[in-house]
Protein backbone atom coordinates (compact mmCIF):
# COMPACT_ATOMS: atom_id res chain seq x y z
CA UNK A 1 0.00 0.00 0.00
CA UNK A 2 1.26 3.57 -0.68
CA UNK A 3 2.32 5.42 2.40
CA UNK A 4 3.71 9.18 2.83
CA UNK A 5 6.35 10.30 5.42
CA UNK A 6 6.55 14.03 5.86
CA UNK A 7 9.48 15.05 9.08
CA UNK A 8 10.02 17.11 11.12
CA UNK A 9 6.37 17.49 12.99
CA UNK A 10 7.53 20.19 14.22
CA UNK A 11 10.41 23.48 13.73
CA UNK A 12 10.76 26.37 15.21
CA UNK A 13 13.05 28.69 13.20
CA UNK A 14 14.30 32.36 13.47
CA UNK A 15 13.90 34.94 11.15
CA UNK A 16 15.90 34.71 8.53
CA UNK A 17 17.48 31.21 8.86
CA UNK A 18 17.20 28.49 6.06
CA UNK A 19 14.19 25.45 5.47
CA UNK A 20 14.09 22.01 4.70
CA UNK A 21 10.87 20.30 4.64
CA UNK A 22 11.19 16.93 2.99
CA UNK A 23 8.29 14.72 1.96
CA UNK A 24 8.75 10.88 0.54
CA UNK A 25 6.85 8.28 -0.46
CA UNK A 26 6.25 4.79 -0.76
CA UNK A 27 4.10 1.81 -2.89
CA UNK A 28 3.89 3.68 -5.90
CA UNK A 29 6.17 5.20 -8.98
CA UNK A 30 5.88 8.64 -10.85
CA UNK A 31 3.39 10.22 -7.93
CA UNK A 32 1.98 13.98 -8.47
CA UNK A 33 3.40 15.57 -5.31
CA UNK A 34 1.91 18.62 -3.99
CA UNK A 35 2.95 21.15 -1.25
CA UNK A 36 0.16 22.97 1.02
CA UNK A 37 0.30 25.11 3.62
CA UNK A 38 -2.53 25.79 5.86
CA UNK A 39 -2.15 29.33 7.51
CA UNK A 40 -3.43 29.78 11.22
CA UNK A 41 -7.29 30.10 10.47
CA UNK A 42 -7.35 29.90 6.58
CA UNK A 43 -7.61 26.81 4.19
CA UNK A 44 -5.05 24.80 2.35
CA UNK A 45 -3.70 26.72 0.32
CA UNK A 46 -1.26 24.50 -3.05
CA UNK A 47 2.28 25.77 -3.33
CA UNK A 48 3.78 23.85 -5.64
CA UNK A 49 2.77 20.55 -7.73
CA UNK A 50 5.27 18.13 -9.48
CA UNK A 51 4.41 16.03 -12.32
CA UNK A 52 7.86 14.33 -12.42
CA UNK A 53 11.40 14.47 -11.22
CA UNK A 54 13.13 18.09 -11.74
CA UNK A 55 9.41 18.95 -12.83
CA UNK A 56 8.33 22.15 -10.31
CA UNK A 57 5.44 24.29 -10.84
CA UNK A 58 4.38 26.99 -8.36
CA UNK A 59 1.60 28.29 -7.79
CA UNK A 60 2.04 31.42 -5.94
CA UNK A 61 5.04 33.71 -5.91
CA UNK A 62 6.57 33.20 -2.40
CA UNK A 63 9.68 33.38 -0.58
CA UNK A 64 9.90 29.25 -0.74
CA UNK A 65 11.09 26.52 -3.33
CA UNK A 66 10.45 23.40 -4.17
CA UNK A 67 12.10 20.22 -5.80
CA UNK A 68 12.11 16.75 -6.74
CA UNK A 69 15.55 15.42 -6.65
CA UNK A 70 14.42 11.95 -7.08
CA UNK A 71 10.39 10.05 -8.03
CA UNK A 72 9.51 9.69 -4.81
CA UNK A 73 11.22 13.04 -2.93
CA UNK A 74 10.18 15.78 -2.47
CA UNK A 75 11.27 19.11 -0.62
CA UNK A 76 10.02 22.47 0.41
CA UNK A 77 13.14 25.12 1.08
CA UNK A 78 13.57 28.55 2.20
CA UNK A 79 16.87 30.29 1.85
CA UNK A 80 15.83 33.31 4.27
CA UNK A 81 12.42 32.77 6.47
CA UNK A 82 10.09 35.39 6.77
CA UNK A 83 7.60 35.57 9.99
CA UNK A 84 5.43 34.97 7.37
CA UNK A 85 6.15 31.20 6.76
CA UNK A 86 5.03 30.19 9.71
CA UNK A 87 2.31 27.61 9.36
CA UNK A 88 1.31 24.34 8.90
CA UNK A 89 2.94 22.22 5.30
CA UNK A 90 1.57 19.29 3.73
CA UNK A 91 2.84 17.36 1.48
CA UNK A 92 0.74 14.97 -0.32
CA UNK A 93 0.58 12.77 -3.61
CA UNK A 94 -2.27 12.15 -5.59
CA UNK A 95 -4.39 11.47 -8.79
CA UNK A 96 -8.07 10.40 -9.42
CA UNK A 97 -10.28 8.79 -7.40
CA UNK A 98 -9.46 9.29 -4.02
CA UNK A 99 -7.91 12.35 -4.56
CA UNK A 100 -5.03 13.12 -2.72
CA UNK A 101 -3.28 11.34 0.28
CA UNK A 102 -1.48 13.75 2.49
CA UNK A 103 1.26 13.79 4.84
CA UNK A 104 1.06 14.35 9.06
CA UNK A 105 2.48 17.73 8.19
CA UNK A 106 4.92 20.25 9.65
CA UNK A 107 3.91 22.73 12.14
CA UNK A 108 6.20 25.68 11.56
CA UNK A 109 6.68 29.01 13.45
CA UNK A 110 8.94 31.38 12.59
CA UNK A 111 10.49 34.07 15.55
CA UNK B 1 -10.13 34.84 -6.53
CA UNK B 2 -11.73 32.18 -4.38
CA UNK B 3 -13.15 29.21 -6.42
CA UNK B 4 -14.12 26.99 -3.47
CA UNK B 5 -15.45 28.56 -0.87
CA UNK B 6 -17.29 27.44 2.53
CA UNK B 7 -19.34 30.30 3.99
CA UNK B 8 -19.92 29.02 7.06
CA UNK B 9 -16.17 28.55 9.25
CA UNK B 10 -17.93 27.10 12.52
CA UNK B 11 -21.09 24.62 12.45
CA UNK B 12 -22.19 23.00 16.26
CA UNK B 13 -24.76 20.41 16.28
CA UNK B 14 -25.94 17.90 18.82
CA UNK B 15 -25.18 14.16 18.63
CA UNK B 16 -27.30 11.85 17.07
CA UNK B 17 -28.19 14.78 14.91
CA UNK B 18 -27.39 15.52 11.16
CA UNK B 19 -24.61 18.06 10.65
CA UNK B 20 -24.67 20.05 6.65
CA UNK B 21 -21.89 21.43 5.26
CA UNK B 22 -22.31 23.54 2.33
CA UNK B 23 -19.29 24.22 -0.53
CA UNK B 24 -20.28 26.91 -3.85
CA UNK B 25 -17.83 26.99 -6.45
CA UNK B 26 -17.57 29.29 -9.19
CA UNK B 27 -15.60 27.47 -11.84
CA UNK B 28 -17.79 25.11 -14.21
CA UNK B 29 -14.58 23.25 -15.60
CA UNK B 30 -14.66 21.49 -12.06
CA UNK B 31 -15.40 17.92 -12.77
CA UNK B 32 -15.14 15.76 -9.71
CA UNK B 33 -15.74 17.22 -6.17
CA UNK B 34 -14.21 15.67 -2.28
CA UNK B 35 -14.54 15.71 0.82
CA UNK B 36 -11.49 15.96 3.79
CA UNK B 37 -11.53 15.59 7.16
CA UNK B 38 -9.10 17.17 8.98
CA UNK B 39 -8.11 17.06 12.97
CA UNK B 40 -5.85 19.60 14.75
CA UNK B 41 -1.50 18.88 13.88
CA UNK B 42 -3.11 16.03 10.99
CA UNK B 43 -3.14 15.55 7.77
CA UNK B 44 -6.68 16.11 6.39
CA UNK B 45 -8.04 12.61 5.31
CA UNK B 46 -10.32 11.64 2.53
CA UNK B 47 -13.79 11.38 3.25
CA UNK B 48 -16.16 10.87 0.33
CA UNK B 49 -15.89 12.21 -3.15
CA UNK B 50 -18.62 12.88 -6.37
CA UNK B 51 -17.98 13.09 -9.77
CA UNK B 52 -19.94 15.99 -11.91
CA UNK B 53 -22.38 13.71 -13.46
CA UNK B 54 -24.10 12.47 -10.53
CA UNK B 55 -25.81 14.45 -8.44
CA UNK B 56 -25.37 12.15 -5.03
CA UNK B 57 -23.15 9.88 -3.85
CA UNK B 58 -23.21 8.03 -0.01
CA UNK B 59 -20.80 6.10 1.93
CA UNK B 60 -22.46 5.13 5.25
CA UNK B 61 -23.16 8.35 7.50
CA UNK B 62 -21.99 10.52 4.77
CA UNK B 63 -23.98 11.50 1.57
CA UNK B 64 -22.97 14.11 -0.82
CA UNK B 65 -24.65 16.13 -2.96
CA UNK B 66 -24.00 18.35 -6.03
CA UNK B 67 -26.53 20.72 -7.82
CA UNK B 68 -24.47 21.80 -10.93
CA UNK B 69 -26.52 24.24 -11.74
CA UNK B 70 -26.01 26.26 -8.47
CA UNK B 71 -22.83 25.42 -8.30
CA UNK B 72 -23.44 23.89 -4.92
CA UNK B 73 -22.04 20.59 -2.92
CA UNK B 74 -22.90 19.78 0.26
CA UNK B 75 -21.59 16.90 3.10
CA UNK B 76 -24.66 15.40 5.34
CA UNK B 77 -23.43 13.38 8.40
CA UNK B 78 -26.13 11.47 9.68
CA UNK B 79 -26.49 10.41 13.00
CA UNK B 80 -23.68 12.93 13.92
CA UNK B 81 -20.99 11.46 16.32
CA UNK B 82 -18.31 13.21 19.19
CA UNK B 83 -15.66 11.55 16.73
CA UNK B 84 -17.11 13.74 13.86
CA UNK B 85 -15.68 16.87 15.50
CA UNK B 86 -13.04 18.17 13.16
CA UNK B 87 -12.48 21.01 10.12
CA UNK B 88 -14.02 19.64 7.03
CA UNK B 89 -12.83 20.37 3.87
CA UNK B 90 -13.97 20.77 0.23
CA UNK B 91 -12.29 20.64 -2.54
CA UNK B 92 -12.37 20.53 -6.55
CA UNK B 93 -10.84 19.38 -9.21
CA UNK B 94 -10.70 21.27 -12.96
CA UNK B 95 -9.89 18.95 -15.50
CA UNK B 96 -8.24 21.31 -17.64
CA UNK B 97 -6.03 22.06 -15.37
CA UNK B 98 -2.47 20.79 -15.43
CA UNK B 99 -1.01 18.39 -12.49
CA UNK B 100 -4.43 17.06 -11.80
CA UNK B 101 -4.57 19.72 -8.75
CA UNK B 102 -7.05 20.40 -6.16
CA UNK B 103 -8.60 23.83 -4.91
CA UNK B 104 -9.46 23.28 -1.60
CA UNK B 105 -12.23 25.38 0.18
CA UNK B 106 -11.40 27.60 3.50
CA UNK B 107 -12.88 24.57 6.16
CA UNK B 108 -15.63 24.52 8.48
CA UNK B 109 -14.61 23.17 12.04
CA UNK B 110 -17.60 21.04 13.56
CA UNK B 111 -18.26 20.12 16.71
CA UNK B 112 -20.74 17.46 17.69
CA UNK B 113 -22.05 18.14 21.41
CA UNK B 114 -22.52 15.35 23.25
Amino acid sequence: SQTIHQWPATLVQPVGSPLSLECTVEGTSNPNLYWYRQAAGRGLQLLFYSVGIGQISSEVPQNLSASRPQDRQFILSSKKLLLSDSGFYLCAWGGFGSGYTFGSGTRLTVV
Amino acid sequence: DQQVKQNSPSLSVQEGRISILNCDYTNSMFDYFLWYKKYPAEGPTFLISISSIKDKNEDGRFTVFLNKSAKHLSLHIVPSQPGDSAVYFCAARDFKAAGNKLTFGGGTRVLVKP
